[in-house]
Protein backbone atom coordinates (compact mmCIF):
# COMPACT_ATOMS: atom_id res chain seq x y z
CA UNK A 1 0.00 0.00 0.00
CA UNK A 2 0.98 3.53 -0.66
CA UNK A 3 0.07 4.75 2.79
CA UNK A 4 -1.79 8.11 3.12
CA UNK A 5 -1.22 10.56 0.32
CA UNK A 6 -1.28 14.34 0.85
CA UNK A 7 -1.31 16.88 -2.05
CA UNK A 8 0.37 19.09 -2.49
CA UNK A 9 3.59 19.14 -0.68
CA UNK A 10 4.03 22.68 -0.90
CA UNK A 11 1.89 25.52 -1.09
CA UNK A 12 2.84 29.26 -0.99
CA UNK A 13 -0.35 31.67 -1.39
CA UNK A 14 -0.90 35.16 -0.87
CA UNK A 15 -3.73 36.61 1.62
CA UNK A 16 -7.22 36.04 0.47
CA UNK A 17 -6.89 33.17 -1.49
CA UNK A 18 -8.75 30.22 -1.45
CA UNK A 19 -6.25 26.77 -0.20
CA UNK A 20 -7.67 23.58 -0.96
CA UNK A 21 -5.58 20.59 0.14
CA UNK A 22 -6.30 17.42 -0.58
CA UNK A 23 -6.17 13.05 1.07
CA UNK A 24 -6.37 9.85 0.03
CA UNK A 25 -6.29 7.60 3.45
CA UNK A 26 -5.09 3.74 2.90
CA UNK A 27 -7.76 1.96 1.29
CA UNK A 28 -9.94 -0.03 3.52
CA UNK A 29 -9.52 2.54 6.40
CA UNK A 30 -12.58 4.23 8.06
CA UNK A 31 -11.50 7.37 9.89
CA UNK A 32 -9.91 9.80 8.39
CA UNK A 33 -8.02 12.83 10.61
CA UNK A 34 -6.83 16.39 9.75
CA UNK A 35 -4.33 18.07 11.87
CA UNK A 36 -2.67 20.86 11.88
CA UNK A 37 0.85 21.45 13.46
CA UNK A 38 2.47 24.68 14.27
CA UNK A 39 5.15 25.61 16.58
CA UNK A 40 3.13 27.89 18.72
CA UNK A 41 0.38 25.41 19.26
CA UNK A 42 2.03 21.88 18.46
CA UNK A 43 -0.71 19.16 16.67
CA UNK A 44 -4.20 19.89 16.52
CA UNK A 45 -6.44 17.90 15.54
CA UNK A 46 -8.91 19.74 13.46
CA UNK A 47 -12.07 17.60 11.92
CA UNK A 48 -12.33 14.05 11.79
CA UNK A 49 -14.83 11.54 9.68
CA UNK A 50 -15.86 8.02 10.07
CA UNK A 51 -17.40 6.15 7.09
CA UNK A 52 -16.92 9.48 5.48
CA UNK A 53 -19.37 11.29 8.04
CA UNK A 54 -17.79 13.96 10.54
CA UNK A 55 -18.11 13.31 13.45
CA UNK A 56 -16.19 16.14 15.28
CA UNK A 57 -15.14 19.42 14.00
CA UNK A 58 -14.92 21.17 17.33
CA UNK A 59 -11.31 21.59 16.39
CA UNK A 60 -11.50 23.96 13.03
CA UNK A 61 -11.22 27.75 14.02
CA UNK A 62 -13.02 29.35 12.42
CA UNK A 63 -15.80 29.44 9.66
CA UNK A 64 -12.91 30.14 6.79
CA UNK A 65 -12.19 26.40 7.09
CA UNK A 66 -14.10 23.46 6.06
CA UNK A 67 -13.56 19.89 5.63
CA UNK A 68 -15.58 17.01 3.03
CA UNK A 69 -15.06 13.52 2.40
CA UNK A 70 -16.98 12.64 -0.51
CA UNK A 71 -15.91 9.24 -0.94
CA UNK A 72 -14.00 6.30 0.83
CA UNK A 73 -10.92 7.47 -0.86
CA UNK A 74 -10.55 11.17 -0.73
CA UNK A 75 -11.53 14.09 1.33
CA UNK A 76 -10.22 17.78 1.32
CA UNK A 77 -9.76 20.62 3.39
CA UNK A 78 -10.55 23.78 2.23
CA UNK A 79 -9.53 27.62 3.44
CA UNK A 80 -11.52 30.43 2.21
CA UNK A 81 -10.27 33.53 2.52
CA UNK A 82 -6.52 32.30 3.58
CA UNK A 83 -4.91 34.66 6.30
CA UNK A 84 -0.91 34.53 7.34
CA UNK A 85 -1.90 32.79 10.41
CA UNK A 86 -3.15 29.75 8.46
CA UNK A 87 0.60 29.27 7.72
CA UNK A 88 1.55 25.66 9.14
CA UNK A 89 1.82 21.78 8.31
CA UNK A 90 -1.35 19.99 7.62
CA UNK A 91 -1.49 16.40 7.82
CA UNK A 92 -3.60 13.97 7.19
CA UNK A 93 -4.26 10.58 8.77
CA UNK A 94 -6.07 7.61 8.87
CA UNK A 95 -6.77 4.53 10.44
CA UNK A 96 -9.12 1.32 11.01
CA UNK A 97 -11.47 1.69 14.56
CA UNK A 98 -10.36 -1.86 15.28
CA UNK A 99 -6.80 -2.61 13.56
CA UNK A 100 -3.31 -2.40 14.97
CA UNK A 101 -4.36 -1.25 18.25
CA UNK A 102 -5.81 1.80 16.65
CA UNK A 103 -3.01 3.24 15.04
CA UNK A 104 -3.19 6.28 12.61
CA UNK A 105 -0.89 6.18 9.57
CA UNK A 106 0.17 10.06 8.51
CA UNK A 107 0.75 11.04 5.30
CA UNK A 108 3.25 13.25 4.67
CA UNK A 109 1.98 16.87 5.16
CA UNK A 110 1.18 19.67 3.31
CA UNK A 111 3.24 22.87 4.29
CA UNK A 112 1.07 25.41 3.50
CA UNK A 113 2.61 29.51 3.48
CA UNK A 114 0.36 32.54 3.30
CA UNK A 115 1.97 35.37 2.37
CA UNK B 1 -11.00 16.64 29.16
CA UNK B 2 -7.15 14.41 28.94
CA UNK B 3 -4.25 16.49 28.90
CA UNK B 4 -0.79 15.23 27.46
CA UNK B 5 2.04 17.09 29.43
CA UNK B 6 5.80 16.64 27.74
CA UNK B 7 8.07 18.80 30.17
CA UNK B 8 11.73 18.44 28.60
CA UNK B 9 11.47 20.65 25.15
CA UNK B 10 15.16 19.46 24.06
CA UNK B 11 17.22 16.39 24.42
CA UNK B 12 20.72 16.13 23.61
CA UNK B 13 22.42 12.50 24.18
CA UNK B 14 25.73 10.85 22.90
CA UNK B 15 25.36 8.25 20.36
CA UNK B 16 25.46 4.76 21.82
CA UNK B 17 23.56 6.36 25.13
CA UNK B 18 20.71 5.74 26.68
CA UNK B 19 17.78 8.35 27.05
CA UNK B 20 14.81 8.67 28.84
CA UNK B 21 12.29 10.88 27.72
CA UNK B 22 9.48 12.11 29.98
CA UNK B 23 5.59 12.23 29.53
CA UNK B 24 2.48 12.83 31.60
CA UNK B 25 -0.87 12.40 30.79
CA UNK B 26 -4.54 13.26 33.08
CA UNK B 27 -7.49 11.31 32.03
CA UNK B 28 -10.45 9.95 34.28
CA UNK B 29 -10.87 6.83 31.69
CA UNK B 30 -9.64 3.57 32.73
CA UNK B 31 -9.14 2.01 29.52
CA UNK B 32 -6.75 3.85 27.03
CA UNK B 33 -3.84 3.60 24.71
CA UNK B 34 -0.36 5.49 24.89
CA UNK B 35 1.98 6.17 22.19
CA UNK B 36 5.08 7.61 21.49
CA UNK B 37 5.48 8.92 17.44
CA UNK B 38 8.75 10.45 15.97
CA UNK B 39 8.87 13.02 13.46
CA UNK B 40 12.36 13.56 11.80
CA UNK B 41 13.30 16.43 10.16
CA UNK B 42 11.20 14.45 6.71
CA UNK B 43 8.47 15.93 8.86
CA UNK B 44 6.47 12.27 8.77
CA UNK B 45 5.10 10.93 11.75
CA UNK B 46 5.99 7.52 12.00
CA UNK B 47 4.93 5.22 15.03
CA UNK B 48 7.66 4.32 17.32
CA UNK B 49 5.72 2.31 20.26
CA UNK B 50 1.61 1.27 21.79
CA UNK B 51 0.55 0.68 25.04
CA UNK B 52 -2.48 -0.55 26.31
CA UNK B 53 -3.66 0.43 29.35
CA UNK B 54 -5.08 -2.79 30.72
CA UNK B 55 -1.77 -4.32 30.02
CA UNK B 56 0.94 -4.21 32.63
CA UNK B 57 3.98 -5.37 31.01
CA UNK B 58 5.43 -2.40 29.38
CA UNK B 59 5.61 -2.45 25.89
CA UNK B 60 9.14 -3.27 24.11
CA UNK B 61 10.46 -2.77 20.43
CA UNK B 62 13.92 -3.17 19.55
CA UNK B 63 15.91 -0.49 21.45
CA UNK B 64 12.45 1.39 22.29
CA UNK B 65 10.76 0.78 25.53
CA UNK B 66 8.83 2.60 28.24
CA UNK B 67 7.79 2.79 31.65
CA UNK B 68 4.24 2.68 32.14
CA UNK B 69 3.39 4.14 35.29
CA UNK B 70 -0.73 3.72 35.14
CA UNK B 71 -1.27 5.23 39.00
CA UNK B 72 1.17 7.89 38.72
CA UNK B 73 -0.34 8.65 34.92
CA UNK B 74 3.42 8.59 33.71
CA UNK B 75 4.78 6.71 30.29
CA UNK B 76 8.36 7.66 29.82
CA UNK B 77 10.39 6.08 26.35
CA UNK B 78 13.34 4.91 26.72
CA UNK B 79 15.94 4.49 23.55
CA UNK B 80 18.79 2.39 24.12
CA UNK B 81 21.96 2.98 22.02
CA UNK B 82 21.24 6.01 20.27
CA UNK B 83 21.59 6.26 16.90
CA UNK B 84 21.75 9.53 14.77
CA UNK B 85 18.81 8.61 12.98
CA UNK B 86 17.07 8.69 16.43
CA UNK B 87 17.59 12.38 15.79
CA UNK B 88 13.79 13.69 16.06
CA UNK B 89 11.02 15.32 17.74
CA UNK B 90 9.27 12.99 20.07
CA UNK B 91 5.78 13.12 20.81
CA UNK B 92 3.34 11.63 23.33
CA UNK B 93 -0.34 10.70 22.69
CA UNK B 94 -2.90 9.51 24.60
CA UNK B 95 -6.29 7.91 22.77
CA UNK B 96 -9.81 7.10 25.06
CA UNK B 97 -10.46 3.24 24.07
CA UNK B 98 -13.93 2.25 23.06
CA UNK B 99 -16.63 4.00 21.81
CA UNK B 100 -16.95 5.36 18.30
CA UNK B 101 -13.44 7.10 18.27
CA UNK B 102 -9.89 7.04 17.16
CA UNK B 103 -9.17 10.50 18.49
CA UNK B 104 -5.74 11.14 19.80
CA UNK B 105 -4.29 14.10 21.90
CA UNK B 106 -0.79 15.13 21.68
CA UNK B 107 1.65 16.37 23.79
CA UNK B 108 4.33 19.33 22.98
CA UNK B 109 6.80 17.59 21.62
CA UNK B 110 10.21 17.07 22.94
CA UNK B 111 13.50 16.98 20.37
CA UNK B 112 15.94 14.48 20.40
CA UNK B 113 19.44 15.42 18.88
CA UNK B 114 22.24 12.27 19.09
CA UNK B 115 25.20 13.42 19.03
CA UNK B 116 27.73 11.49 17.13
Amino acid sequence: DAGVIQSPRHEVTEMGQEVTLRCKPISGHDYLFWYRQTMMRGLELLIYFNNNVPIDDSGMPEDRFSAKMPNASFSTLKIQPSEPRDSAVYFCASSLLKGLGNEQFFGPGTRLTVL
Amino acid sequence: AQTVTQSQPEMSVQEAETVTLSCTYDTSENNYYLFWYKQPPSRQMILVIRQEAYKQQNATENRFSVNFQKAAKSFSLKISDSQLGDTAMYFCAFMKHGGATNKLIFGTGTLLAVQP
